[in-house]
């Protein structure tokens, strides 16, 4: 299996422009989470989906954010209009019902 | 509500010596316990994992856990560091009554000197 995997690795973009992360989970999981790291903030939950419906998103900082999952095999997460602030590493993470299995990132740099 | 606690945000041990690094958590359910490792600049990679099974859980790459429920306690521990264990190590406790939701601790980054 080829595990989680996340597009793109890095991205930089300027302030007000919008941004999309996309995530493709393990085959057969049925959880997906977004997690974004910062120095300051560690690792923070910013929204989880259960068989692609959103189950709790009260992590996500404000309206910028946005997160879909269309379909078992693909979400995407989407910051509209980017902030400094939203600079970070974006982690997506995919569930068997008991273990989370974590993508390799995308390191997002806001100017 | 769960949480988690790790000792010490920095941890320094030399190379063949003895790594233990603490983690403590509270759960108003059974836990599941896990320990993730983050090398730099990569993802959270899994080390080990406690399900209710036995309660000494071993890993990969010689690290092994045990989950005492006296003492809230799952402490993750080496017996002879290794420079390429040098990166960062995440304590996470599950509510798996809440979807597998992963509260993590602060992390403890583990330095290894020659």
């Amino acid at each position: 299996d080829a595990g989680v995997i996340q597009s793109p690795r890095h991205e930089v973009t300027e302030m007000g422009q919008e941004v999309t992360l996309r995530c493709k989970p393990i085959s057969g999981h049925n959880s997906l989470f977004w997690y974004r790291q910062t120095m300051m903030r560690g690792l923070e939950l910013l929204i989880y989906f259960n068989n692609n419906v959103p189950i709790d998103d009260s992590g996500m900082p404000e309206d910028r954010f946005s997160a879909k999952m269309p379909n078992a095999s693909f979400s995407t997460l989407k910051i509209q209009p980017s902030e400094p602030r939203d600079s970070a590493v974006y982690f997506c993470a995919s569930s068997n019902q008991e273990t989370q299995y974590f993508g390799p990132g995308t390191r997002l740099l806001v100017l | 509500a769960q949480s988690v606690t790790q000792l010490g945000s920095h941890v320094s041990v030399s190379e063949g010596a003895l790594v233990l690094l603490r983690c403590n958590y509270s759960s108003s359910v059974p836990p599941y316990l896990f320990w993730y490792v983050q090398y730099p600049n990569q993802g959270l990679q899994l080390l080990l994992k406690y399900t209710s099974a036995a309660t000494l859980v071993k890993g990969i790459n010689g690290f092994e856990a045990e989950f005492k429920k006296s003492e809230t306690s799952f402490h993750l521990t080496k017996p002879s560091a290794h420079m390429s264990d040098a990166a960062e190590y995440f304590c996470a406790v599950s509510d798996h009554n809440a979807g597998n939701m992963l509260t993590f601790g602060g992390g403890t980054r583990l330095m290894v000197k020659p």
